[in-house]
């Protein structure tokens, strides 16, 4: 069964606002990863976050974790029409992935 | 990070038949996996491949239906049996680095999937 749960399912924003995606799992993780998947394609990672940090960043992405409750967000900033795509968290919870279901955002120039 | 390619990028196949997909990694890996996305579903694991010894199947998949060949530590083969419709999905084989240095931690890289229609 799937462990994550990604809300919201769809996501429609403008060029240049923020998108801000959310994830939560049910049991201990060792990490959580981010990946983005255009149209269809492979998948891309995009940030990896281990269980005992709390925020990382890595160019227009923010992920924070807070383990206590069970979730993560994943956030891109100043959002270009090249953004839309599906974005899935997975976690790590012994060297397999479990990936939830998604978010597919649109970016509109 | 690892360079992954897969063969057939995509295929139409008729039911009853069987496929096999190629997954080729640019270096030695001790794991590789394979997932199926089901049309504009999740991904969700089909098995563990380690070289050496049998895949190792999740639940709900069975070695009969997708037979694994893990014959070196760069390449794998998955084969979807007696297909389908309800088989057609994307492929797709990734393998994880080990990274991090000190603290160490596994990241997963992905190929670039096999698209299968099954009519």
């Amino acid at each position: 069964s799937q462990q994550g749960e990604e809300d919201p399912q769809a996501l429609s924003i403008q060029e240049g606002e923020n998108a801000t995606m959310n994830c939560s799992y049910k049991t201990s993780i060792n990490n959580l990863q981010w990946y983005r998947q255009n149209s269809g394609r492979g998948l891309v990672h995009l940030i990896l976050i281990r269980s005992n940090e709390r925020e990382k960043h890595s160019g227009r992405l923010r992920v924070t974790l807070d383990t206590s409750k069970k979730s993560s967000s994943l956030l891109i900033t100043a959002s270009r029409a090249a953004d839309t795509a599906s974005y899935f968290c997975a976690t790590d919870a012994g060297g397999k992935l479990i990936f939830g279901q998604g978010t597919e955002l649109s970016v509109k120039p | 990070s690892a360079v992954i390619s897969q063969k057939p990028s995509r295929d139409i196949c008729q039911r009853g038949t069987s496929l096999t997909i190629q997954c080729q990694v640019d270096s030695q890996v001790t794991m590789m996996f394979w997932y199926r996305q089901q049309p504009g579903q999740s991904l969700t694991l089909i098995a563990t491949a380690n070289q050496g010894s049998e895949a190792t199947y999740e639940s709900g998949f069975v070695i009969d239906k997708f037979p694994i060949s893990r014959p070196n530590l760069t390449f794998s083969t998955l084969t979807v049996s007696n297909m389908s419709p309800e088989d057609s999905s994307i492929y797709l084989c990734s393998v994880d680095r080990t990274s991090g240095g000190f603290n160490r931690y596994n990241e997963q890289f992905f190929g670039p999937g096999t698209r299968l229609t099954v009519l």
